[in-house]
């Protein structure tokens, strides 16, 4: 029973590097979340999707796009990678009003 | 938009009482989560409250008084294992279900 699962769970990147971070669930759910988790920050909304093919801004969606090609993937995308974006990533599904199911984070260093 | 404060970290023993206090401000109120985090840990869902009252799960209890837009988590018969990060979270008032989370409370369980 995977769950959330995310990759990669480390990486570090240089300035201006691009990278995509994968997000697959198991449980059938419509809706997915990309989050980022700094230091006394708590958990901040980048992207979300409603569903196969929507995509939708959360509170922090500078420098980020995402895709939701197929209803079980979620991916987020950094196109040109800035040291503000060091920071933990967590994915979560739901089905709208269900509690998140979170993935296990990636942990993302820009140097 | 919608914001929320908890404390920044509570300590306790082992055995004893804790309550996390939460306050928040939200132009639509749809219900008040909690979530635990252990370090390097992803959240998990622990309790959700959408009318006034308590909620109880074993050791973990919950509260809300939509009022006072204020809600608290009580954990009982505190263990070792309960040290972690614990966040409240409400639901937004835009068409579609996403949280907004509060920065978090460290709670520190000492023998």
């Amino acid at each position: 029973n995977a769950g959330v699962t995310q990759t990669p769970k480390f990486r570090v990147l240089k300035t201006g590097q691009s990278m995509t971070l994968l997000c697959a669930q198991d449980m059938n759910h419509e809706y997915m979340y990309w989050y980022r988790q700094d230091p006394g920050m708590g958990l901040r909304l980048i992207h979300y999707s409603v569903g196969e093919g929507t995509t939708a801004k959360g509170e922090v969606p500078d420098g980020y796009n995402v895709s939701r090609l197929k209803k079980q993937n979620f991916l987020l995308g950094l196109e040109s990678a800035a040291p503000s974006q060091t920071s933990v990533y967590f994915c979560a599904s739901n089905n709208g009003v269900s509690p998140l199911h979170f993935g296990n984070g990636t942990r993302l260093t820009v140097t | 938009g919608q914001s929320l404060e908890q404390p920044s970290e509570v300590t306790a023993v082992e055995g004893a009482i804790v309550q996390i206090n939460c306050t928040y401000q939200t132009s639509g109120f749809y219900g008040l989560s909690w979530y635990q985090q252990h370090d390097g840990g992803a959240p998990t869902f622990l309790s959700y409250n959408a009318l006034d009252g308590l909620e109880e799960t074993g050791r973990f209890s919950s509260f809300l008084s939509r009022s006072d837009s204020y809600g608290y988590l009580l954990l009982q018969e505190l263990q070792m294992k309960d040290s972690a990060s614990y966040f409240c979270a409400v639901r937004s008032s835009s068409g579609y279900s996403t949280l907004t989370f509060g920065k978090g409370t460290m709670l520190l369980v000492s023998p």
